[in-house]
């Protein structure tokens, strides 16, 4: 079956720590991105890629960092600069702007700071 | 740029009523708008879309939305609604721009289906 496959599903870390969340895609869609949720403020878009070795921010990249190697992937590393870190981050991608604008979703890592 | 008020963050509603999700955007030019369903620890579901055409929209699981652009609002309706509706509901906008691929989204409407 064609998805997004995020992993882990729950992931604990220490203050002070970095760590990086996966997420693969088999659906061969160019573009990919990352939001973060937190209850009652909706999606907000970390960093987002159109195509492989190109990402660019969104509305709040500090304390995060991406790579796009491979067209099928798309990390995300939350760093110790991230000041809250605590929240559910969701993975995503689309195909084609013209015909198929929609974005698919992962099922999403919750991070939890301890 | 553009953005997305949902007008209600939480709707409690009786199984077998009708449900209405209000959803205003903000925009110079057209927009693409999105209806996505989140339910408890998952992702986000594509309900319907709105690129351009009809007004009427129609989508997955009985849910219709309206556009319309003199009031810049794309309701979410559903006539009658089942237990396994209660979710979290998303209004979403974007550019339909080839090389903006940026999704605004709303802060989320909370429907509880009561027996």
């Amino acid at each position: 079956d064609g998805g997004i496959t995020q992993s882990p599903k729950y992931l604990f870390r220490k203050e002070g720590q970095n760590v990086t969340l996966s997420c693969e895609q088999n659906l061969n869609h160019d573009a990919m991105y990352w939001y973060r949720q937190d209850p009652g403020q909706g999606l907000r878009l970390i960093y987002y890629s159109q195509i492989v070795n190109d990402f660019q921010k969104g509305d709040i990249a500090e304390g995060y960092s991406v790579s796009r190697e491979k067209k099928e992937s798309f990390p995300l590393t939350v760093t110790s600069a991230q000041k809250n870190p605590t929240a559910f981050y969701l993975c995503a991608s689309s195909i084609d702007r013209s015909r198929r604008p929609e974005a698919f979703f992962g099922q999403g890592t919750r991070l939890t700071v301890v | 740029a553009q953005s997305v008020t949902q007008l209600d963050s939480q709707v409690p509603v009786f199984e077998e009523a009708p449900v209405e999700l209000r959803c205003n955007y903000s925009s110079s030019v057209s927009v693409y708008l999105f209806w996505y369903v989140q339910y408890p620890n998952q992702g986000l579901q594509l309900l319907l879309k709105y690129l351009s055409g009809s007004t009427l929209v129609k989508g997955i699981n009985g849910f219709e939305a309206e556009f319309n652009k003199s009031q810049t609002s794309f309701h979410l309706r559903k006539p009658s609604v089942h237990i396994s509706d209660t979710a979290e509901y998303f209004c979403a906008v974007s550019l339909p721009s080839p090389r903006d691929y940026k999704l605004s989204f709303g802060a989320g409407t909370t429907v509880t289906v009561r027996a």
